[in-house]
């Protein structure tokens, strides 16, 4: 079974409006830490947000937020004021265990943004 | 350094022929990942390095693949007898033990022709 999957190949949004992009993922561990990371065609993996599983409050960081629902396994990305900028491929991604285990994350296939003008 | 550093950038091979990619992690940093990404597809893990610890070798494709790190600093990967489906962008990655922020290097684009 896929630990991290990512139902939308491609989305567009227009500029200025918000985006959801979808993420669900699979885990029998009670600790555990998801990610959303923004790959722009320049190849850079760049960290955008981070939600622990025992964190009670959505994470947010500027523009993007996390859509938290422990009970469905889904942390959905929320980007406001979509910018032309956004355009980029955007990955989910687990780490399993506890946060002192740094253990590997384990990332979904992808969701390509476009941000029409 | 300031970032995790990775070398050569760029790597165009001959099939059969071995290559060696190298990883600099941030100071301090004790947890060490390497990744594969094929064209257009999603990071494939490949092996993790915590430490003095035994490395996570459990997503090493074959056994053409190797990875060594030296303490908590500089990591190789090793790829022998290149094939053309190792045609990819090898990242590397690296955590201080907290789990909560992994950074990542800029990749080297293996070509295999």
């Amino acid at each position: 079974a896929q630990k991290i999957t990512q139902t939308q190949p491609g989305m567009f949004v227009q500029e200025k409006e918000a985006v959801t992009l979808d993420c669900t993922y699979d885990t029998s561990d009670q600790s555990y830490g998801l990610f959303w990371y923004k790959q722009p065609s320049s190849g850079e993996m760049i960290f955008l947000i981070y939600q622990g599983s025992y964190d009670e409050q959505n994470a947010t960081e500027g523009r993007y937020s996390l859509n938290f629902q422990k009970a469905r396994k889904s942390a959905n990305l929320v980007i406001s004021a979509s910018q032309l900028g956004d355009s980029a491929m955007y990955f989910c991604a687990m780490r399993e265990g506890s946060p002192g285990s740094a253990r590997q994350l384990t990332f979904g296939s992808g969701t390509q943004l476009t941000v029409l003008p | 350094g300031a970032g995790v550093s990775q070398s050569p950038s760029n790597k165009v091979t001959e099939k059969g022929k071995d290559v060696e990619l190298r990883c600099d992690p941030i100071s301090g940093h004790t947890a060490l990942y390497w990744y594969r990404q094929r064209l257009g597809q999603g990071l494939e893990f490949l092996i993790y390095f915590q430490g003095n610890s035994a490395p996570d070798k459990s997503g090493l494709p074959s056994d053409r693949f190797s990875a060594e790190r030296t303490g908590e600093s500089v990591s190789t990967l090793t790829i022998q007898r290149t094939q053309q489906e190792d045609s990819a962008v090898y990242l590397c990655a690296s955590s201080f033990r907290q789990g909560k922020s992994y950074t990542f290097g800029s990749g080297t684009r293996l070509t295999v022709v």
